[in-house]
């Protein structure tokens, strides 16, 4: 089974508008870690938040995590049509990363 | 350092033939991991390797797949005999811990017809 679970599955928005996925996970962690896919390509590492730290920036990126709900947030702001992608968040589990099924993103200009 | 390169970008085949997915890994990389993506189960790990041992192959699907790193800067994932149902994009990514961040290579995408 997987660790993170993503949601929503997709998501469509217009260009300018804010995008919020979220990802659920059922063990402990020591970090999680979000990425993004675009269409024929590999995924791409966007953002590293660690167990004790509750929120991080990265650009138009805002990352929180809330350890007691096991859950994560990624939210671009100001989104572009080249955000259009599916992000995956990826948990530690053991020694090794487990992906979530992934948030399509669909930005429309 | 170019990032993480696999051969081919594209594979076509016919069922039953041998087929060879080729990666080279980020220089001074300790980790390596194949991965497989489908639509139905999404991204899969199938093997990894620290120092070029195989460390988890519990991902692998059956005995027809085979993986093996004969040195730093160079691994194969084998699939003999291949099935239809092999059909998916083959990733490889490579890191400095196992749970670090990792860096994907453009992938695979295996047809077996």
């Amino acid at each position: 089974s997987q660790q993170g679970e993503e949601d929503p599955q997709a998501l469509s928005i217009q260009e300018g508008e804010n995008a919020t996925m979220n990802c659920s996970y059922k063990t402990s962690i020591n970090n999680l870690q979000w990425y993004r896919q675009n269409s024929g390509r590999g995924l791409v590492h966007l953002i590293l938040i660690r167990s004790n730290e509750r929120e991080k920036h990265s650009g138009r990126l805002r990352v929180t995590l809330d350890t007691s709900k096991k859950s994560s947030s990624l939210l671009i702001t100001a989104s572009r049509a080249a955000d259009t992608a599916s992000y995956f968040c990826a948990t530690d589990k053991g020694n090794k990363l487990v992906f979530g099924a992934g948030t399509i993103l669909r930005v429309k200009s | 350092d170019a990032g993480v390169i696999q051969s081919p970008r594209h594979e076509v085949t016919e069922m039953g033939q041998e087929v060879t997915l080729r990666c080279k890994p980020i220089s001074g990389h300790d980790y390596l991991f194949w991965y497989r993506q489908t639509m139905m189960r999404g991204l899969e790990l199938l093997i990894y390797f620290n120092n070029n041992v195989p460390i988890d192959d519990s991902g692998m699907p059956e005995d027809r797949f085979s993986a093996k790193m004969p040195n730093a800067s160079f691994s194969t994932l084998k699939i003999q005999p291949s099935e239809p149902r092999d059909s998916a994009v083959y990733f490889c990514a490579s890191s400095l811990g196992p749970a670090d961040v990792q860096y994907f290579g453009a992938g695979t995408r295996l047809s077996v017809l």
